[in-house]
Order: structure tokens, then sequence, then C-alpha cells
């Protein structure tokens, strides 16, 4: 069975300052898809990134990077020089590949990241 | 951008009422899915729905629940004899090729039903 675990609830930072969002999975499969989706208080699910299990290069998107370590399972999402409108809870979600159709998101619990001006 | 569309943005029905959920996904998209999201918690998968038929359900998704897609764009979920705790954000998602779990699905804003 797949879980994915975000340790961290809740965030508050002030403006300007880093910040890294933690992400944990864990899967039996070999092949699977990590994503992250960013849910503002409007409340619309937006992606932001998705990555295979083999793809351990780390990402990066203007001020948004990704780290991907297979050995820890982690898949950690880092803002770099926050901004208020980056205030929102941000989920990971894995899919495991399968050979049907329609393959199915879990998702962690969000962390609320606040920002403050 | 194409965009996944759902309607209405809010429903409000009594309990033991059956009510229709309307998603129009990306219209060159083949998998279709609906997840909920209660207040304040994780969301959570419902069903995937794909070459018209469910392709796979969760727990939660019983024989209160059902899917469809009536014509070429729109897709529905149907809850029937609501209860309180069906009060959640639901989700209509779309994503496109196969295999499905190598892209992205691509969210509607939501309807958020609240049973009386």
């Amino acid at each position: 069975a797949q879980k994915v675990t975000q340790a961290q609830t809740e965030i508050s930072v002030v403006e300007k300052e880093d910040v890294t969002l933690d992400c944990v999975y864990e899967t039996r499969d070999t092949t699977y898809y990590l994503f992250w989706y960013k849910q503002p208080p409007s409340g619309e699910l937006v992606f932001l990134i998705r990555r295979n299990s083999f793809d351990e290069q780390n990402e990066i998107s203007g001020r948004y990077s990704w780290n991907f370590q297979k050995s820890t399972s982690s898949f950690n999402f880092t803002i770099t020089a926050s901004q208020v409108v980056d205030s929102a809870v941000y989920f990971c979600a894995l899919s495991e590949a399968r050979n049907n159709a329609g393959n199915m998101l879990t998702f962690g619990g969000g962390t609320r990241l606040m920002v403050k001006p | 951008e194409p965009e996944v569309t759902q309607t209405p943005s809010h429903q409000v029905t009594q309990m033991g009422q059956e009510v229709i959920l309307r998603c129009v996904p990306i219209s060159n998209h083949l998998y279709f899915y609906w997840y909920r999201q209660i207040l304040g918690q994780k969301v959570e998968f419902l069903v995937s729905f794909y070459n018209n038929e469910i392709s796979e359900k969760s727990e939660i998704f019983d024989d209160q629940f059902s899917v469809e897609r009536p014509d070429g764009s729109n897709f529905t979920l149907k809850i029937r004899s609501t209860k309180l705790e069906d009060s959640a954000m639901y989700f209509c998602a779309s994503s496109w090729t196969d295999p499905p779990s190598n892209q992205p699905q691509h969210f509607g804003d939501g309807t958020r039903l609240s049973i009386l």
C-alpha cells in the first residue's frame, strides 16, 4: 500500500525567507510518480511538478526547487525568497505505475504555509 | 489553457436527498477521476474512470456513489441518499495518454457540498 507523510502541518515564515516542505513516501513499487500540488485559499488544486522514480535529478523552476532522494524516500519542496502569494496548503502525492487504467493519487496530509509580510 | 470545469461551485442539499455533481474534463483527456476533501483534511481518491467504465475505486466509493459519462463532454458523480458526513469539497480531475500515472491529473476548482 502506498502512503505519503507530510510531517509539517503548518509553517509560518516571514516574507523573503526560504522554506522547505518535507514529503516522505512509502511504496512497494519500483516505478512510481511523485507530485506536488498547491491549494491556495480559493480552494482549487494547482499542479506544480511531477517526478518519476527513475529521475533523481533535482529540479528548479524560478523560486521553486525540488529535491528527490530515493535513498530516504523523500521528495522535498523548497521555496526561495518566499512571498505572501505563496501562502497556501501544499500537498505531496504519489501514484504507482500499474497496467490498469486510471491510477489514483495518494495525497499527504498537506502543509499549510503562511508567509507574513 | 484548457481547464477542468465543475458545476455547481456550491451545492446545499437536505440529508437523504440525491445530488449530482458535474464536471467537464479537458477535451482530449481520456482518464477521469473524483476526489473529495473533507474540510481541513487530506484529499482522498474516490474513483477513476476510463473507456466508459470504472477502472478503480476506493473503499469510500460504496453503493451510495455512482459515476457516469452521459455524453462526450460531461462526467458526473451521483450521491444517493446523502448523509451529513458526505459534506466535503469534491474535486474532478482528468489526465491523458497511457500510462495515466505518468501524466499529471488536472483538477477542477471543486464543488463544495453541504448536507443539512
